[in-house]
C-alpha cells in the first residue's frame, strides 16, 4: 500500500534552535519527494523537490536529504524564526500517470521566543 | 500573475443547499485539482483534471462535481451540502501533473 508517515505530528522548539522533521515512504514506483511549507490559513508552498539521484538539497535554512534505499526522508530547518511556525508536509510522486501524489498528515512546528 | 485564485474564502451553507466553489489559474497549468483537508487526516483528493474537457475523480468524489470547459477555470459543486463535507477546500495546479503544485489559498466550508 502506498503511504507517507511524518514524524512527529508536531513540534515546539525555541526561537535559534535547530530540528528535523521525518518522513517515511512506501509509494512505488518513486518519482519524487516535495516537502511544502504550509502557513495558517493559507495554502501549501512548496519548499523543495527530491529526485531519486538526489542526498541533499537546500533551501536557505531548510535542508532536505533523501535515503531511496530506506524510503526516508527529512527535513532540517536551522537557526529557527518565528515565522517557521507552520505545517511541513511531504508529498511523494509515483511514477507516472495523473492520480499519482501520496501526501503525509503533516508535522505542526511552533517556534517560541 | 495572481497565481490561483478561490472564491469564496469563507462560507457557511445548511444542510441540503448546494453552491459552486470557483477555482482559477493565470499560469496555463493544464493539470488543476481539488482537495480537502481535515485535522489530522491530510490533503486528500476530490477531482482532478489534465487538460480542458477532461476531469476524474480522486480519492473522495461523492457529493462533489467539476467541470473543466477552459484551461483557467476549474469549479467544484457541491451538489447537496452534508455536515461532513465541512472542511478547507484547496484547488491546486500545475504544469503537468507530477511537477510542483501551486495551491490556493483555500475556502473554509461550513455546514450546518
Amino acid at each position: 500500500k502506498n503511504q507517507v508517515e511524518q514524524s512527529p505530528q508536531s513540534l515546539i522548539i525555541l526561537e535559534g534552535k535547530n530540528c528535523t522533521l521525518q518522513c517515511n515512504y512506501t509509494v512505488s514506483p518513486f518519482s519524487n519527494l516535495r516537502w511544502y511549507k504550509q502557513d495558517t490559513g493559507r495554502g501549501p508552498v512548496s519548499l523543495t523537490i527530491m529526485t531519486f539521484s538526489e542526498n541533499t538539497k537546500s533551501n536557505g535554512r531548510y535542508t532536505a536529504t533523501l535515503d531511496a534505499d530506506t524510503k526516508q526522508s527529512s527535513l532540517h530547518i536551522t537557526a529557527s524564526q518565528l515565522s517557521d511556525s507552520a505545517s511541513y508536509i511531504c508529498v511523494v510522486t509515483r511514477g507516472a500517470g495523473a492520480n499519482n501524489l501520496f501526501f503525509g498528515t503533516g508535522t505542526r512546528l511552533t517556534v517560541i521566543p | 500573475n495572481a497565481g490561483v485564485t478561490q472564491t469564496p474564502k469563507f462560507q457557511v451553507l445548511k444542510t441540503g443547499q448546494s453552491m459552486t466553489l470557483q477555482c482559477a489559474q493565470d499560469m496555463n497549468h493544464e493539470y488543476m485539482s481539488w482537495y480537502r483537508q481535515d485535522p489530522g487526516m491530510g490533503l486528500r483528493l476530490i477531482h482532478y483534471s489534465v487538460g480542458a474537457g477532461i476531469t476524474d475523480q480522486g480519492e473522495v468524489p461523492n457529493g462533489y462535481n467539476v467541470s473543466r470547459s477552459t484551461t483557467e477555470d476549474f469549479p467544484l459543486r457541491l451538489l447537496s451540502a452534508a455536515p461532513s463535507q465541512t472542511s478547507v477546500y484547496f484547488c491546486a495546479s500545475s504544469y503537468v501533473t507530477g511537477n510542483e503544485q501551486f495551491f490556493g489559498p483555500g475556502t473554509r466550508l461550513t455546514v450546518l
